[in-house]
């Protein structure tokens, strides 16, 4: 079964930052990996996808994150943060096989300072 | 307006007092899917149904039941709540599944569920 691994529990950034947000996930073939974003109180929304082809994607919000076989990641990056990026971030990894299953990871919680 | 939509936004029960979560989504999805998520852990997946008629379990199904009577709601029941299933639920909707580059998920803004 596949799992994924999101090591950082909270990072804090200065307002104009960089910000990278990793997650490495465990499954035996390529799978669909995603990334999502929760505001305090509401749901989750859809940021960036990977389903195949260019390794790295673009997202809403000028994210981006870069799947990297080799090392089972897929790291969501932003080249310059805004304070309303703070939020909760999470990956999750869908299963090639069983197509409709969907595991998260446990969340980065980003802090922006100003 | 597109959404999914969930019914109450906050609960507050006691043991084993069933209670049921109500979910609507007004896009004509025919995929649906229960999540609960809990600190530390993540969001974790319920049940999630394909079509009408069809469900399956997803991750932590135990204590937990749905329907799929009618393509627009996915209910999720708890028969005998505990408190171990005190969380905050999310239910969510996609075109036609996840396997699908354009069909997204939408998710509903979550049913802070609390059984004392």
């Amino acid at each position: 079964a596949q799992s994924v691994t999101q090591p950082d529990i909270h990072i804090t950034v200065s307002e104009g930052a960089s910000l990278e947000l990793r997650c490495n996930y465990s499954y035996g073939a390529t799978p669909y990996l995603f990334w999502y974003v929760q505001s305090p109180g509401q749901g989750l929304q859809l940021l960036l996808k990977y389903f195949s082809g260019d390794t790295l994607v673009q997202g809403i919000k000028g994210f981006e994150a870069e799947f990297k076989r080799s090392q089972s990641s897929f790291n969501l990056r932003k080249p310059s943060v805004h304070w309303s990026d703070a939020a909760e971030y999470f990956c999750a990894v869908g299963d090639r096989e069983y197509g409709n299953k969907l595991v998260f990871g446990a969340g980065t919680i980003l802090r922006v300072k100003s | 307006e597109a959404q999914v939509t969930q019914n109450p936004r906050y609960l507050i029960t006691v043991t084993g007092k069933k209670l049921t979560v109500t979910c609507s989504q007004n896009m004509n999805h025919e995929y649906m899917s229960w999540y609960r998520q809990d600190p530390g852990l993540g969001l974790r997946q319920i049940y999630y149904s394909m079509n009408v008629e069809v469900t399956d379990k997803g991750d932590v199904p135990e204590g937990y039941k749905v329907s799929r009577k009618e393509k627009r709601n996915f209910p999720l029941i708890l028969e005998s709540p505990s408190p171990n299933q005190t969380s905050l639920y999310f239910c969510a909707s996609s075109l036609n599944g996840l396997s699908s580059y354009n069909s997204p998920l939408h998710f509903g803004n979550g049913t802070r569920l609390t059984v004392t």
